[in-house]
């Protein structure tokens, strides 16, 4: 039962428009979520996060909100630009564990 | 600080022999992680240690499946006997451990091919 969950394995974004990335935890627990972005042969790189005391954050160009009533995360990226092109994951941390938990990623691709 | 090492890159293997993956941990980090990641179910936590101490093994699939830390910079996960199903990339990540409100840093990773 994956705890933290994408459903969108991959999106297709014009560059210069907006790109959302979604992401669903169904733990409730959960009290801090973070963005990893993972280009090929490399590891995932820390992106953006959020603790649950605050519904967005924002830095740069990347934005995250967060609606806990409905426990669903969203990656904003404006504009969007080729370098943006990677696989996103979505997790989610329980702070009394310290556990990292990932979603399965989406595969954004920027196109010109 | 060189980041969270890995060892080796690549591996193939055949089936049945015993694979040993290798990971150094950020200097100065607690917590250590083993992921890995696949197609279907993207990046499954395996295990995890606090301080050298094994806290959550719950995502090891197999008793095949076995981690050892036996000093704060050095960690492995071995395999055996190997099976073509464990083909997949596995992530050591670190991380300092504050209340788990920090990101866990990874390594490049090992790309494990069974055949």
């Amino acid at each position: 039962d994956q705890q933290v969950k994408q459903n969108s394995p991959s999106l297709s974004v014009q560059e210069g428009r907006i790109s959302i990335l979604n992401c669903d935890y169904t733990n409730s627990m959960f009290d801090y979520f973070l963005w990893y972005k993972k280009y090929p042969a490399e590891g995932p790189t820390f992106l953006i996060s959020i603790s649950s005391i605050k519904d967005k954050n924002e830095d740069g160009r990347f934005t995250v909100f967060l609606n806990k009533s409905a426990k669903h995360l969203s990656l904003h990226i404006v504009p969007s630009q080729p370098g943006d092109s990677a696989v996103y994951f979505c997790a989610a941390s329980d702070s009394s564990a310290s556990k990292i938990i990932f979603g399965s990623g989406t595969r954004l691709s920027i196109r010109p | 600080d060189a980041g969270v090492i890995q060892s080796p890159r690549h591996e193939v293997t055949e089936m049945g022999q015993e694979v040993t993956l290798r990971c150094k941990p950020i200097s100065g980090h607690d917590y250590l992680f083993w992921y890995r990641q696949t197609m279907m179910r993207g990046l499954e936590l395996l295990i995890y240690f606090n301080n050298n101490v094994p806290i959550d093994d719950s995502g090891m699939p197999e008793d095949r499946f076995s981690a050892k830390m036996p000093n704060a910079s050095f960690s492995t996960l071995k395999i055996q006997p190997s099976e073509p199903r464990d083909s997949a990339v596995y992530f050591c990540a670190s991380s300092l451990g504050t209340g788990g409100w920090t990101e866990a840093f990874f390594g490049q990773g090992t790309r494990l091919t069974v055949v």
